[in-house]
């Protein structure tokens, strides 16, 4: 079984729903990443969250939110979504544990299509 | 704000020959350094890691560093069609910041 899933893997959706992405690990990391990747633009931080009590904005937050519901899951929330919305979003894992290491792994991604 | 700059390519290769991607990066304090490998629509997945000055051997893949500089690069030896895919490098400065990427280099290996 994959340590990082994603669900769903593929969404299309129409403008001003709200959408909702789900993340579960098991690789036991503490940390948990949302990233968004157009084509061009890299992948862009969205949230991540260091323990289950600790949520942070990256640099692309607005009209997102998310919630760390256990250390294993983190979901990502389209309030209302967006056509500007429409890209592929990854979800990752590290584990610090106090170290600068911090490698991470990623999920397979989801394909979200605003219309 | 840290940055992590990479030619977007694409990087056109012969099969067989050396294919070469560089990465600077603009924090000085910057201790940990991943390259990433992307195929289209596909996940990133890790290829390396280096933490040192000097390189890295992993099979066919080598990672070079030089803090002094800011840069660090990753050379692919006898390249084949299959390593064709955009390579990411990310860069970490402190245990409590997350990963900053560069934007990928896309590698083209031509059979």
């Amino acid at each position: 079984d994959a340590d990082v899933t994603q669900t769903p893997r593929n969404r299309i959706t129409k403008t001003g729903k709200r959408i909702m992405l789900e993340c579960s690990q098991t690789k036991g990391h503490d940390r948990m990443y949302w990233y968004r990747q157009d084509p061009g633009l890299g992948l862009r931080l969205i949230y991540y969250s260091f323990d289950v009590k600790d949520i942070n904005k990256g640099e692309i937050s607005d009209g997102y939110s998310v919630s760390r519901q256990a250390q294993a899951k983190f979901s990502l929330s389209l309030e209302s979504a967006i056509p500007n919305q429409t890209a592929l979003y990854f979800c990752a894992t590290s584990d610090t544990s106090g170290s600068v290491t911090d490698t991470q792994y990623f999920g397979p991604g989801t394909r979200l299509t605003v219309l | 704000q840290k940055e992590v700059e990479q030619n977007s390519g694409p990087l056109s290769v012969p099969e067989g020959a050396i294919a070469s991607l560089n990465c600077t990066y603009s924090d000085r304090g910057s201790q940990s350094f991943f390259w990433y490998r992307q195929y289209s629509g596909k996940s990133p997945e890790l290829i390396m890691s280096i933490y040192s000055n000097g390189d890295k051997e992993d099979g066919r893949f080598t990672a070079q560093l030089n803090k002094a500089s800011q840069y660090v690069s990753l050379l692919i030896r006898d390249s084949q069609p299959s390593d064709s895919a955009t390579y990411l490098c990310a860069v970490n400065s402190q245990g409590n910041t997350p990963l900053v990427f560069g934007k990928g280099t896309r590698l083209s290996v031509i059979a």
